[in-house]
């Protein structure tokens, strides 16, 4: 049963476009989420989070949303880059800061053409 | 800092051998985990702990073995090697939960 989904295993964006990748999940206990940027051969690295009593996050060029009604979380990256080509993981906690679990998605491999 | 290291980055074992991966932080975190990378599925939690002495199970926990007897070390130990283990594995740590520091990864085949 997966909690998290990420639904396109893939997504290709021209330089300088958006890229918006999605994420879905089915348990409301949810509090806190997180998108997490892995490049081949390295080990993930954190990139933007947002509680769940927000609705936006922004960091430069990266923007989280979340619709919980929806259950649904975005990442928006304005504008493009071929360096933001790597494989994209939304990530959810259940439970408290220091006890709990982070559940991920299958991620989503983000290729940007020059 | 060196942050989070894992050994070995390879290994190749054959069905039913033991051995454990190794995970090392120097930046004092409280909590550790261990997830596994396979196509398609994302990365899933075996075991974490949330301090020295504290050990939890994850998502995919059966086959594996932890403990942490101190802050900066936790290794996962396979203990009859299975070919559904072969998979990319991943220690982290953090202050908390999210927001963790992933190592580089051990790659794992079973045959």
């Amino acid at each position: 049963d997966q909690q998290v989904k990420q639904n396109s295993p893939s997504l290709s964006v021209q330089e300088g476009r958006i890229s918006i990748l999605n994420c879905d999940y089915t348990n409301s206990m949810f509090d806190y989420f997180l998108w997490y940027k892995k490049y081949p051969a390295e080990g993930p690295t954190f990139l933007i989070s947002i509680s769940s009593i927000k609705d936006k996050n922004e960091d430069g060029r990266f923007t989280v949303f979340l619709n919980k009604s929806a259950k649904h979380l975005s990442l928006h990256i304005v504008p493009s880059q071929p360096g933001d080509s790597a494989v994209y993981f939304c990530a959810a906690r259940l439970g408290s800061s220091n006890t709990g679990k982070l559940i991920f998605g299958q991620g989503t491999t983000l290729q940007v053409k020059p | 800092n060196a942050g989070v290291t894992q050994t070995p980055k390879f290994q190749v074992l054959k069905t039913g051998q033991s051995m454990t991966l190794q995970c090392a932080q120097d930046m004092n975190h409280e909590y550790m985990s261990w997830y596994r990378q396979d196509p398609g599925m994302g990365l899933r939690l075996i075991h974490y702990s949330v301090g020295a002495g504290i050990t939890d199970q994850g998502e995919v926990p059966n086959g594996y073995n932890v403990s942490r007897s101190t802050t900066e070390d936790f290794p996962l130990r396979l203990l009859s090697a299975a070919p559904s283990q072969t998979s990319v594995y991943f220690c982290a740590s953090g202050d908390y939960s999210y927001e963790q520091y992933f190592g580089p990864g051990t790659r794992l085949t079973v045959t």
